[in-house]
């Protein structure tokens, strides 16, 4: 079956200006995690959802957002860019609740300029 | 809080030996621990979770609660084993979260 699919893969924005970044998961899987990874932190934790509802939120400002539609497609938004916020943004399903085992995709690769 | 550190940011072994990549962690409750492995160009993929107790391409690894580790071991490395290893722990919300180490490149020489 077809993994999950990040959408776009790559782009470049300027400071202040916003990015709505999409997820399409597993088919079947009901809960789509988002995660920020750069070489400076790693991997952190931006928030989950799972039915459409928020279920977590990791420590990010206000200006990190996201939703979960009914077909459990998601997307994230950042508003007001900053530098810092460059960075590659994964997305991962998970068909089991609790599991921790995350299926993920290939990344949106986002350059604030 | 829940952390997870790996004090290696690079392995560096030759093919036939002994790999061992370390991860403590911190969490005051009962933590599921995992390895998640990217090969290059690939995609970041569970290897194996502790409560499975599994050996997955001769990798295995322990939860020892009294030193709080989770080591990553595999007997005899392999060039395919050349990958970034991230160790991950989840704690016992119930939820999905994942609290990620930073990650050790292993690199298997010939």
């Amino acid at each position: 079956k077809a993994g999950v699919t990040q959408t776009p893969r790559y782009l470049i924005k300027t400071r202040g200006q916003q990015v709505t970044l999409s997820c399409s998961p597993i088919s079947g899987h009901r809960s789509v995690s988002w995660y920020q990874q750069t070489p400076g932190q790693g991997l952190q934790f931006l928030f989950e959802y799972f039915s459409e509802t928020q279920r977590n939120k990791g420590n990010f400002p206000g200006r990190f957002s996201g939703r979960q539609f009914s077909n459990s497609r998601s997307e994230m938004n950042v508003s007001t860019l900053e530098l810092g916020d460059s960075a590659l943004y994964l997305c991962a399903s998970s068909g089991l609740a609790g599991t921790g085992e995350l299926f993920f995709g290939e990344g949106s690769r986002l350059t604030v300029l | 809080a829940q952390r997870v550190t790996q004090p290696e940011k690079l392995l560096s072994v030759f093919k036939g030996a002994p790999v061992e990549l370390k991860c403590n962690y911190s969490y005051s409750g009962s933590p599921e621990l995992f390895w998640y492995v990217q090969y290059s160009r690939q995609r970041l993929q569970l290897l194996l979770r502790h409560i499975s107790r599994e050996s997955i391409k001769g990798f295995t690894a322990d939860l020892n609660k009294g030193e709080t580790s989770f080591h990553l071991k595999k007997p005899f490395a392999q060039e395919e084993d050349s990958a970034m290893y991230y160790c991950a722990l989840k704690g016992d919300t119930g939820f999905q979260k994942l609290v990620f180490g930073t990650g050790t490149r292993l690199l298997v020489s010939p």
